[in-house]
């Protein structure tokens, strides 16, 4: 059974960092592409960024404005999201989640929450 | 990335048949066969029902089905049911920035 689990949630300040982590199991994650999506309290999907499972090419919203990395560790079968500069608006559920390899996403976690207040 | 647009909200009564719409443009749905949607409870975690357009992931009931034509893509909830009642957001990869994943604006269905 794929699992992913996500830690990190925390009560931050506009203009810290925050790092979260995600322990995927049930499957081989060296072999799949990994995305993170996030979502706003009452707000819709917004994907975050993706990486290629070598971890060699990451990609990240533009709405971001390079203010947040993705990368991976697949000896530890982690996925990570750095975030920095953090706003009030980046306020949200955070979701790591699988790519399928037909273009979709698979499997979720159970998503993390990231609070932005002063 | 912009999001694709969907209708905020559908309703209807169980047993009918509801349609939802996802409109993008030629860069994205318009472009790619790589249309998913994914269903929401209040409070889960999505799940994928439709992927590659049309294709159900086993174990999603058949009363569930998708196409597409040019720019807009479509999701149809045939035999309504309450269990249905959830919010329904499609997806498409996008040439402007491939991989990115674009997502819908979401559509709240009511089952009435």
């Amino acid at each position: 059974e794929v699992q992913l689990v996500e830690s990190g949630a925390r009560l931050v300040r506009p203009g810290e960092s925050l790092r979260l982590s995600c322990e995927a199991s049930g499957f081989t994650f060296r072999n799949y592409w990994m995305t993170w999506v996030r979502q706003a309290p009452g707000k819709g999907l917004e994907w975050v960024a993706n990486i290629r499972p070598e971890g060699t090419d990451k990609y990240h919203a533009d709405s971001l404005e390079g203010r947040f990395t993705i990368s991976r560790d697949n000896g530890r079968n982690s996925l990570f999201l750095q975030m920095s500069s953090l706003r009030v608006d980046d306020t949200a559920i955070y979701y790591c989640a699988r790519d399928s390899n037909n273009f979709y996403v698979d499997s979720w976690g159970q998503g993390v929450l990231v609070t932005v207040s002063s | 990335q912009s999001a694709l647009t969907q209708p905020a909200s559908v309703s209807g009564s169980p047993g009918q048949s509801i349609t939802i719409s996802c409109t993008g443009t030629s860069s994205d749905v318009g472009n790619y066969d790589y249309v998913s949607w994914y269903q929401q409870h209040p409070g889960k975690v999505p799940k994928v029902i439709i992927f590659g357009v049309w294709s159900r992931p086993s174990g999603v009931p058949d009363r569930f089905s998708g196409s597409k034509s040019g720019n807009t893509a479509s999701l149809t909830i045939s035999g309504l049911q309450s269990e249905d009642e959830a919010t329904y957001y499609c997806s498409s990869y996008t040439n402007i920035k491939w991989p990115a994943h674009v997502f819908g604006t979401g559509t709240q269905v009511t089952v009435l």
